[in-house]
C-alpha cells in the first residue's frame, strides 16, 4: 500500500511568510508524528498526535509552530513569520497504535529554505 | 536528558568488508533502539527494532545487538555492498511517544 506522503517536496520561502507543510499518513495509522532534520542539529522531534488525545507539543521550538490534524488523518505543520533557522527537512512519520513497541514509517520530508 | 551519540560519524570500506556501526545511549531507560537508514534526498527507511527486553534482531545481511544495561547497540552488516551506501541513524524510544536519534554514520561502499 501507499506510505506516507508529504507536500511540497521542496519549498523556498522568504523570511518572515509563513508557511504550510502536509503530511498523508499510512491509512489507518492512528499515531502521526513530526521530526526536523537540520544541519549540525540531527532530528528533532516536534509534535505527536495519538488519535483524539491531546498531542504532545513539547518538541515544538517557539510559539510560530504550530500543527493540526484533521479527521485523524492528515496533518498539517504551520510555522508563522519564518526565520532563516527554520531552514531544515521537516519529516512526518506515522505508526500503527503508536505503542512503544511500533515501528514508525517516515515520508520522505519537506525541505524548506528560508532566505 | 537522553543523548545518543553514534561513532564512527562516517566510515568508507570496500566492497565485500563486514563492518560494525556504533550506537551509545546515555539512559538505558528505554523501551526499544530502533536502526534507520537514510538516503540523500530521501526519508527514513525502519531496519531493525530491538525492544528493551531482546539482545539482538536480524533481518538478512544485517544483525543489530542491545546492550541496554551498558547503553549501546551495535549494527553488523555482512559483506557490505554499494547499494548500502546511506547514513545509518539509530534512535531510542523512552516513555512517552518521542524517539531520540543520533547523528548518523554516514557509509560508503567503494566498488
Amino acid at each position: 500500500g501507499a506510505g506516507v506522503s508529504q507536500s511540497p517536496s521542496n519549498k523556498v520561502t522568504e523570511k518572515g511568510k509563513d508557511v504550510e507543510l502536509r503530511c498523508d499518513p499510512i491509512s489507518g495509522h492512528t499515531a502521526l508524528y513530526w521530526y526536523r532534520q537540520s544541519l549540525g542539529q540531527g532530528l528533532e522531534f516536534l509534535i505527536y498526535f495519538q488519535g483524539n488525545s491531546a498531542p504532545d507539543k513539547s518538541g515544538l521550538p517557539s510559539d510560530r509552530f504550530s500543527a493540526e490534524r484533521t479527521g485523524g488523518s492528515v496533518s498539517t505543520l504551520t510555522i508563522q513569520r519564518t526565520q532563516q533557522e527554520d531552514s531544515a527537512v521537516y519529516l512526518c512519520a506515522s505508526s500503527p497504535l503508536g505503542g512503544k513497541a511500533d515501528t514508525q514509517y517516515f515520508g520522505p520530508g519537506t525541505r524548506l529554505t528560508v532566505l | 536528558k537522553q543523548e545518543v551519540t553514534q561513532i564512527p560519524a562516517a566510515l568508507s570500506v570496500p566492497e565485500g568488508e563486514n563492518l560494525v556501526l556504533n550506537c551509545s545511549f546515555t539512559d538505558s531507560a528505554i523501551y526499544n533502539l530502533q536502526w534507520f537508514r537514510q538516503d540523500p534526498g530521501k526519508g527514513l527507511t525502519s531496519l531493525l527494532l530491538i525492544q528493551s527486553s531482546q539482545r539482538e534482531q536480524t533481518s538478512g545481511r544485517l544483525n543489530a545487538s542491545l546492550d541496554k544495561s551498558s547503553g549501546r547497540s551495535t549494527l553488523y552488516i555482512a559483506a557490505s555492498q554499494p547499494g548500502d551506501s546511506a547514513t545509518y541513524l539509530c534512535a531510542v524510544r523512552e516513555s512517552g511517544s518521542r524517539l531520540t536519534f543520533g547523528e548518523g554514520t554516514q557509509l560508503t561502499v567503494n566498488p
